[in-house]
């Protein structure tokens, strides 16, 4: 049973850039693609983009020139970057394994 | 741009009552390898949203016979034949060309 777990701030100031790892026990990033979804409070979901194993990826046009999403095979990992917060990016951060299985998220506020 | 329209934005339902959520969307999601991408979630709350229906119609691993899934092209419905107290939550639908969700319909039990 593969199991996901997002870490990383809490608290990031506005204009910098918000860095999250997500840590995948039970299984090898090998086996399927990996998904970055956030959801700001209150709010409905919105995808932010995944990478395959290969390394290819596909971003949410409205963030792609922001976003980054990188693989850390050593450390059975997946990353993601967004830069140049606001307050806008204030979200619960998801990670995923593909569309099936979801870590419990992280909240990240975007405040001085 | 794909648009999912999801209807209706809430549900209040007795348990033991049937439910049915509808999710539309603005483009065909008949992917050319004859396959719709197109999912049900359902968010608990304080949970993180756990799948119930993949490719429109199949019964992810765990998930109880009282859900289904159908619908293609454009249309598609998510049924609960028998709403039970713990499926209280916000149920989204997602298509996975674009990777847009519907907006969420909440249901709440009578």
């Amino acid at each position: 049973q593969v199991q996901l777990q997002e870490s990383g701030p809490g608290l990031v100031n506005p204009s910098e850039t918000l860095s999250l790892t997500c840590t995948v026990s039970g299984g090898s990033l090998s086996s399927d693609y990996w998904s970055w979804i956030r959801q700001p409070p209150g709010k409905g979901l919105e995808w932010i983009g995944y990478i395959r194993y290969s390394g290819s990826t596909n971003y949410r046009p409205s963030l792609k020139s922001r976003v980054t999403i990188s693989l850390d095979t050593s450390k059975n990992q997946v990353s993601l970057r967004l830069s140049s917060v606001t307050a806008a990016d204030t979200a619960v951060y998801y990670c995923a394994r593909g569309v099936r299985a979801w870590g419990q998220g992280t909240l990240v506020t975007v405040s001085s | 741009d794909i648009v999912m329209t999801q209807t209706p934005l809430s549900l209040s339902v007795t348990p033991g009552q049937p439910a049915s959520i509808s999710c539309k969307s603005s483009q065909s999601l008949l992917h050319s390898d004859g396959k719709t991408y197109l999912y049900w979630y359902l968010q608990k709350p304080g949970q993180s949203p756990q799948l119930l229906i993949y490719e429109v119609s199949n019964r992810f691993s765990g998930v109880p016979d009282r859900f289904s899934g159908s619908g293609s092209g454009t249309d598609f419905t998510l049924k609960i034949s028998r709403v039970e107290a713990e499926d209280v939550g916000v149920y989204y639908c997602l298509e996975t060309i674009q990777y847009t969700f519907g907006q969420g319909t909440q249901l709440e039990i009578k």
